[in-house]
């Protein structure tokens, strides 16, 4: 049971170029998230996924789409890369719909560390 | 838009002290509240969970609180080690997490 994965580590991008995070997670969660973090600014949304074949755009989805094709799998992927982009990225995965008596905690993965030149 | 404060960002204690964390959020209308231990260059772990309705959660050596109300939760760690030195991070969950810059905390021995 490896919970969730990330590929790759780490990756140095140009301006300009495109690229693809991959998420893979083992324990058949529906809910899957993909987060940035950036010094002094904390984790931020960039969109999630309900469920298989649907995505939601989060707090900044701008210059990224998702894909979800596979339920265990949530694609990241930058069309043309900015300097801006520049940031470590977390996949997340969870179980169950959020109410006010659910525990779904969220299982992060170890993140990729992306740089754009 | 939930805005939220961890203060102090960083803090350093010698072993063995009992130290509080402390959370801040501006939108009580959350589902629960959740913190998180992240090491350098690894990705977080949850702590605790606290739902809406409870006041408190505990963890072995970890307490953490909640007053809704008031926008505010505490995570205590008694009697800490140098292996507790990390980032921990509060996220309260409305629509979504929203998380803190956390607090960096270095444990001396």
């Amino acid at each position: 049971n490896a919970g969730v994965t990330q590929t790759p580590k780490f990756r140095v991008l140009k301006t300009g170029q495109s690229m693809t995070l991959l998420c893979a997670q083992d324990m058949n969660h529906e809910y899957m998230y993909w987060y940035r973090q950036d010094p002094g600014m904390g984790l931020r949304l960039i969109h999630y996924s309900v469920g298989e074949g649907t995505t939601a755009k989060g707090e900044v989805p701008d210059g990224y789409n998702v894909s979800r094709l596979k339920k265990q799998n949530f694609l990241l992927g930058l069309e043309s890369a900015a300097p801006s982009q520049t940031s470590v990225y977390f996949c997340a995965s969870s179980l169950i719909i959020r109410t006010a008596t659910s525990t779904d905690t969220q299982y992060f993965g170890p993140g990729t560390r992306l740089t754009v030149l | 838009k939930q805005e939220v404060t961890q203060i102090p960002a960083a803090l350093s204690v010698p072993e063995g002290e009992n130290l509080v964390l402390n959370c801040s959020f501006t939108d009580s209308a959350i589902y629960n509240l959740q913190w998180f231990r992240q090491d350098p260059g690894k990705g977080l772990t949850s702590l605790l969970l606290i739902q809406s309705s409870q006041r408190e959660q505990t963890s072995g050596r970890l307490n953490a609180s909640l007053d809704k109300s008031s926008g505010r939760s505490t995570l205590y760690i008694a009697a800490s080690q140098p292996g507790d030195s990390a980032t921990y991070l509060c996220a309260p969950h409305t629509r979504q997490l929203t998380f803190g810059s956390g607090t960096q905390l270095t444990v001396l021995p």
